[in-house]
């Protein structure tokens, strides 16, 4: 069945650096996909998503593009800040999955001063 | 506008005792869905309804759990004889249409269910 694997957090930056949160999935159609933010004591909400090939979701710096060859969608921002710290979820969305969006395990990040 | 409300934010209950969580999604929306995180654990899928509707309920574990979204008040997740593994924050979501056409859910702050 449709699945997505992100990478193991917890995550910890400092300041300003350069995040990448990689997320992967599987699928047997042509799935959207999804990135939520999950911040401390709240529900998630959408980040930013990508439906085809080759596009790319932006949203408050945050960055992914869809990768078909790779079957990849990692999240990137270039110079993160504290106000950054939170879980991050991949998700997919597919006609494999019945159209249920499938949800990855989340990664924890942790942004220091 | 309001977004999705939950409550109670914290419910305790012994083991054997019942939970009630509500859950009333943002005005206009009249599909529902309920997730359930463990911790340091993603989001599992319980059930999607829409206006008195059960549409989905593969995530649903086959008893003691039961879920309802009346015509009228908010959607009720119902969690009868609570076990300790039943402690869990306890998510809804809702949308304007099928969250698949879009991916988009709208979540609330979650009930956080602990089985002493």
């Amino acid at each position: 069945g449709d699945s997505v694997t992100q990478m193991e957090g917890p995550v910890t930056l400092s300041e300003e650096a350069f995040l990448t949160i990689n997320c992967t999935y599987t699928a047997t159609g042509y799935p959207s996909l999804f990135w939520y933010v999950q911040y401390p004591g709240e529900g998630l909400q959408l980040l930013l998503k990508a439906t085809k090939a080759d596009d790319k979701g932006s949203n408050k710096g945050f960055e992914a593009t869809y990768r078909k060859e790779t079957t990849s969608f990692h999240l990137e921002k270039g110079s993160v800040q504290v106000s950054d710290s939170a879980v991050y979820f991949c998700a997919l969305s597919d006609r494999g999955s019945n159209y249920q969006l499938i949800w990855g395990a989340g990664t924890k990040l942790i942004i220091k001063p | 506008n309001a977004g999705v409300m939950q409550n109670p934010r914290h419910l305790v209950r012994r083991r054997g005792q019942e939970a009630r969580l509500r859950c009333s999604p943002m005005k206009g929306h009249s599909h529902v869905y309920w997730y359930r995180q463990l911790p340091e654990e993603g989001l599992k899928f319980m059930v999607y309804l829409q206006k008195e509707n059960i549409i989905d309920e593969s995530g649903m574990p086959k008893e003691r759990f039961s879920a309802e979204f009346p015509k009228e008040g908010p959607s009720i997740l119902r969690i009868q004889q609570v076990v300790r593994g039943d402690s869990a924050a306890y998510f809804c979501a809702s949308s304007p249409v099928r969250a698949e056409n879009t991916g988009e859910l709208f979540f609330g702050e979650g009930s956080r269910l602990t089985v002493l």
